[in-house]
């Protein structure tokens, strides 16, 4: 069990759009999912922290209005990616955690390419 | 601020090498720790976590060890293998900071047949 999905693996889109980002927990209630994002060859920079039916968290630095985190229900989280610029082409991870546990499974991921 | 650091940033090696990739953190207090290994373009597989008064855990041909008060962790691999080629990357957790993982940025491991 606890296995994390991610929607999609990969896409691309024009500057100025917005695009979202799926996380599903597929065999359990995630109460918290997390935001990381890695750029390459460097270790992966939490941007949020997400808990189900509440307002994310972000850490110093990211932008809440250009990330839109969205936790609406146990088993799912969705980030959005609003007006896209190329600085924001990366990797984008996601883990999700049970409620009273502190162990995070990871999503594989989904690499965002802006042109 | 918690800092994590890996070291090498990259290795290559024959197979059939036993190796060791290192892991500091600055601030000893720590709830666990943790090492992941990433395959390139993909999510990570969780590898080893050692709780905090755990000196270590092995896993097959994987033994990881931690020592807190000086804050350090080693990975060894034994008898390395080409599907060990990966990035394995060391988290530390602090229970009061929201249970986050703060993450070094990953030791690049090649093994060459």
């Amino acid at each position: 069990g606890a296995v994390v999905s991610q929607h999609p693996s990969r896409v691309i889109c024009k500057s100025g759009t917005s695009v979202k980002i799926e996380c599903r927990s597929l065999d359990f209630q995630a109460t918290t999912m997390f935001w990381y994002r890695q750029f390459p060859k460097q270790s992966l920079m939490l941007m949020a922290t997400s808990n189900e039916g509440s307002k994310a968290t972000y850490e110093q630095g990211v932008e809440k209005d250009k990330f839109l985190i969205n936790h609406a229900s146990l088993t799912l989280s969705t980030l959005t990616v609003t007006s896209a610029h190329p600085e924001d082409s990366s990797f984008y991870i996601c883990s999700a955690r049970r409620r009273g546990g502190y162990e995070q499974y990871f999503g594989p991921g989904t690499r965002l390419t802006v042109t | 601020k918690q800092e994590v650091t890996q070291i090498p940033a990259a290795l290559s090696v024959p197979e059939g090498e036993n190796l060791v990739l290192n892991c500091s953190f600055t601030d000893s207090a720590i709830y666990n720790l943790q090492w992941f290994r990433q395959d390139p373009g993909k999510g990570l597989t969780s590898l080893l976590l050692i709780q905090s008064s755990q000196r270590e855990q092995t896993s097959g041909r994987l033994n990881a060890s931690l020592d807190k008060s000086s804050g350090r962790s080693t990975l060894y691999i034994a008898a390395s293998q080409p599907g060990d080629s990966a990035t394995y990357l060391c988290a530390v957790r602090r229970w009061e900071y929201g249970n986050k993982l703060v993450f070094g940025a990953g030791t690049i491991l090649r093994v060459k047949s």
